[in-house]
């Protein structure tokens, strides 16, 4: 069966730092691009990040970019986020997200989600 | 960015009804249109991949047809477990953009 669990969600200030993680089961990881999708409170969905299988290729929302580093341990089984420089519009539920295999578009596998409060 | 325009934002439904959720896109996204269903404090799930694909494990009264602009999720007989929000996406470049969502009300 096909998991997917993020982890390192919490209450953090404005300008500070967090890192999420998502531990991957199931299937075999390496083979797979993977992404990171939020989800503000009461909100739709918006992609964030993807990273190809090797990490050669790395792609992130103009929103994040210069702020999130998504990276990933292949041995680990593990996608990782980086967040620094924390908004609060940053607020959400964080998934990581697995595309269908063979393409990179399509998320058939996702997580249960990492809440991230940015606040004071 | 490709802007996807979901309508109606909210549809009330008769269990058995057969209805149609529509989805725009800004800019042609070819057959690279993904739906997603999301329960009530669930996580997204995948029901159609490249307009009208089905995926295994997906009931079949959920279909989905177009190309280009111009796309349509169609529930064949409205269940009650199908109260959801109903999320279409496109892929065919980045960044990947959703909709912003059509939720299902049962009457």
């Amino acid at each position: 069966e096909v998991q997917l669990v993020e982890s390192g969600g919490g209450l953090v200030q404005p300008g500070r730092s967090l890192k999420l993680s998502c531990l991957a089961s199931g299937f075999t990881f390496s083979n797979y691009g993977m992404n990171w999708i939020r989800q503000a409170p009461g909100k739709g969905l918006e992609w964030v990040a993807s990273i190809s299988s090797s990490s050669s290729y790395i792609y992130y929302a103009d929103t994040v970019k210069g702020r999130f580093t998504i990276s990933r341990d292949n041995a680990k089984n593990t996608l990782y986020l980086q967040m620094t420089s924390l908004r609060s519009e940053d607020t959400a539920l964080y998934y990581c997200a697995r595309p269908n295999y063979g393409s990179y578009d399509v998320m058939d596998a996702w997580g249960q989600g990492a809440s991230v409060t940015v606040s004071s | 960015d490709v802007v996807l325009t979901q309508s109606p934002a909210t549809l009330s439904v008769t269990p058995g009804e057969r209805i149609s959720l529509s989805c725009r896109a800004s800019e042609s996204v070819d057959t690279y249109l993904h739906w997603y269903q999301q329960k009530p404090n669930e996580s997204p799930r995948l029901l159609i991949k490249y307009a009208s694909q089905s995926i295994s494990g997906i009931p079949s009264r959920f279909s989905g047809s177009g190309s280009g602009t111009d796309f349509t999720l169609s529930i064949n007989g409205v269940e009650l477990e199908d109260l959801s929000i109903y999320y279409c996406q496109q892929g065919n470049s980045l960044p990947f953009t959703f909709g912003s969502g059509t939720k299902l009300e049962i009457k």
